[in-house]
């Protein structure tokens, strides 16, 4: 089974513009997560879908968005970019499942983005 | 704030000794608690986990000990060998329910070297 893939691998972006990153889930797993991982801060959570529908939410500003296709396939954006932004973007995902503590996640290789 | 910790940024051991990986929580509604291994460019993976009701888990050289009353639990490697060598991040997550959603809060991670 193929595992979760996120592209590109590598991104450079300017202040101010915006930027999409892609995800693909974990073939049946229908929970996508996204998590900013920066030296000074290490993972944290921005937001998590679940047949399309956001049911969690990070403490980060609007900028930062997300979304889920039918196909369980997400896209995160952050629009006006800024130089703190810079950071590995890691998507991560789960099969459906609550209550029974089998909350493992799954995660990608990550984006790279690098804002100038 | 930060409410998992792993207070110790690095370690080193020499191959075929005990690795002894902390980890402390401050929020008691956790009630599922998991490991990763990260590599240099590559994403987290899941390496094992442990519920609340349990107190151990084993999986071959690895074993995670969960203490509730002290909000404490640790990640055992034995023997050690290289290929361990990399940062370890525990994680925990509440109780998941159908509309809660999954998010993972990170520790911001111990990286461990084995030495020959």
């Amino acid at each position: 089974k193929a595992g979760v893939t996120q592209t590109p691998r590598y991104l450079i972006k300017t202040r101010g513009q915006q930027v999409t990153l892609s995800c693909s889930p974990i073939s049946g797993h229908r929970s996508v997560s996204w998590y900013q991982q920066t030296p000074g801060q290490g993972l944290q959570f921005l937001f998590e879908y679940f047949s399309e529908t956001q049911r969690n939410k990070g403490n980060f500003p609007g900028r930062f968005s997300g979304r889920q296709f039918s196909n369980s396939r997400s896209e995160m954006n952050v629009s006006t970019l800024e130089l703190g932004d810079s950071a590995l973007y890691l998507c991560a995902s789960s099969p459906q499942g609550w209550g029974s503590g089998k909350n493992i996640q799954y995660f990608g290789a990550g984006t790279r983005l690098s804002v100038l | 704030d930060q409410q998992v910790k792993q207070n110790s940024p690095s370690l080193s051991v020499q191959e075929g000794r005990i690795s002894i990986l902390n980890c402390d929580y401050t929020n008691s509604m956790f009630d599922y608690f998991l490991w990763y291994k990260k590599y240099p460019a590559e994403g987290p993976t899941f390496l094992i986990s442990i519920s609340s009701i349990k107190d151990k888990n084993e999986d071959g050289r690895f074993t995670v000990f969960l203490n509730k009353s002290a909000k404490h639990l640790s990640l055992h490697i034995v023997p050690s060998q290289p290929g361990d060598s990399a940062v370890y991040f525990c994680a925990a997550s509440p109780p998941l329910t159908q509309n809660s959603g999954y998010a993972l809060n990170f520790g911001k991670g111990t990286s461990l070297l084995v030495t020959p």
